[in-house]
């Protein structure tokens, strides 16, 4: 089955600065791939995600990038904010439909001000 | 903007004790996904349905959890009986088989069995 692997586990960064969250998947035929942000006590949010026929998609501020024949794909935050500080999860999803996410282990994200 | 409800947001139990927690679907969403969420195990996948049907439970424990969707708005996660290391934030999400695949998180329950 589908294997997701996240790092780093924990992410310090400056105010201003990036953020990269890096995942690797295992099943070739996943093609799917959201990201989603956990604020303290809050319910997980989808942010973004894309699709395996997609290199790279970008919101504002955070974009996403899939390199499927590494099989792995990137979070990327720039000029981070310390509203930004939450927990961030990839996940994968093979094939489509009636298969649930495979989620990584989450990365904890601290913006310092 | 329509979301995962879920009741109750907190639940504090003694151990032994019967939990119902309960999960309405964003309406349309024929897929409902129970999420266990601890910092240790991160999500845990424990079951899912679609069409009300229960597709996988593998990740429950079966001697003490049973998962149900009485009606297309309501999906239910029980244990009996409750035991401490049951503690931990249960989410529910739903979704649909269509083009989006995503996945939409309820506000959770978050369990503490004494």
């Amino acid at each position: 089955g589908e294997n997701v692997e996240q790092h780093p586990s924990t992410l310090s960064v400056q105010e201003g600065d990036s953020a990269v969250i890096k995942c690797t998947y295992s099943d070739s035929a996943s093609n799917y791939f959201p990201w989603y942000k956990q604020e303290l006590g809050k319910r997980p949010q989808l942010i973004i995600d894309i699709r395996s026929n997609v290199g790279e998609k970008k919101d504002q501020r955070i974009a996403v990038t899939l390199n499927k024949t590494a099989k792995h794909f990137s979070l990327h935050i720039t000029e981070t904010q310390p509203e930004d500080s939450a927990v961030y999860f990839c996940a994968a999803r093979p094939n489509s439909g009636n298969t649930p996410l495979v989620f990584g282990k989450g990365t904890r994200l601290s913006v310092i001000a | 903007d329509a979301r995962v409800t879920q009741t109750p947001r907190d639940k504090v139990t003694e151990m032994g004790q019967e939990v119902t927690m309960r999960c309405q679907p964003i309406l349309g969403h024929n897929t409902v996904f129970w999420y266990r969420q601890t910092m240790m195990q991160g999500l845990e996948l424990l079951a899912y349905f679609r069409n009300r049907a229960p597709l996988d439970d593998s990740g429950m424990p079966k001697d003490r959890f049973s998962a149900e969707m009485p009606d297309a708005t309501l999906a239910t996660l029980k244990i009996q009986p409750s035991e401490p290391r049951d503690s931990a934030v249960y989410f529910c999400a739903s979704g649909t088989r269509d083009s989006t695949d995503t996945q939409y998180f309820g506000p959770g329950t978050r369990l503490t069995v004494l």
